[in-house]
């Protein structure tokens, strides 16, 4: 069964500081693997997802991941923290053998910044 | 253009009574899923549709939950007397086909269970 986990349910930065978000995950197929932001009572938004293309994913807002299968991780970073970058952050895995099928979230990540 | 819209925005009822949650998708995605959030079991998947497929019912928590897409579109997520464990926000997302397409999020319904 695939599952994530996300180390640290909180993260505090300084504006300016680096970001650095981690996401585990575990699954007995290669994943697509997903990072989504949520602002408070807001939906979720798509940061990046990686599909088997460039382990390297760059997505919106500065925002890049990296997916590393020796480590399972797909830890997502930012090299300076804005203070509208305060949210919270969920790392999903999907099974890419399957066509349709859910995603699995982490429990999440709240991102605080401080001026 | 449009988004995923739900409807309503928030819902308060009494435990025991039923209630109807609406997803519009996206024009022309063919998948649609819903999930539920919660504070102590964070996000969770429901239901998922694909096209005229059955759905894949496999999230949903018991039978007093159901859901249905008429016409390939618009979704109904029904619980059946609610409980207030049942409590939670519920988010609709859809994707142009599944797999690793992105689906995209509406801004869900928040559910109150008194």
């Amino acid at each position: 069964a695939q599952s994530v986990t996300q180390l640290g349910s909180h993260v505090s930065v300084s504006e300016g500081a680096l970001v650095l978000l981690r996401c585990n995950y575990s699954s007995s197929v290669p994943p697509y693997l997903f990072w989504y932001v949520q602002y408070p009572n807001q939906g979720l938004q798509l940061l990046l997802k990686y599909t088997s293309a460039a382990t390297l994913v760059k997505g919106i807002n500065g925002f890049e991941a990296e997916f590393k299968k020796s480590e399972t991780s797909f830890h997502l970073t930012k090299p300076s923290a804005h203070m509208s970058d305060a949210a919270e952050y969920f790392c999903a895995v999907s099974d890419r053998g399957q066509a349709g099928t859910a995603l699995i979230f982490g429990k999440g990540t709240t991102l605080s910044v401080s001026s | 253009g449009a988004g995923v819209s739900q409807s309503p925005s928030n819902k308060v009822t009494e435990k025991g009574k039923d209630v109807e949650l609406r997803c519009d998708p996206i024009s022309g995605h063919t998948a649609l899923y819903w999930y539920r959030q919660s504070l102590g079991q964070g996000l969770e998947f429901l239901i998922y549709f694909q096209g005229n497929s059955a759905p894949d019912k496999s999230g949903l928590p018991s039978d007093r939950f159901s859901a249905e897409r008429t016409g390939g579109s618009v979704s109904t997520l029904t619980i059946q007397r609610t409980q207030q464990e049942d409590s939670a926000v519920y988010l609709c997302a859809s994707s142009l086909q599944g797999g690793s397409e992105t689906q995209y999020f509406g801004p869900g319904t928040r559910l109150l269970v008194l």
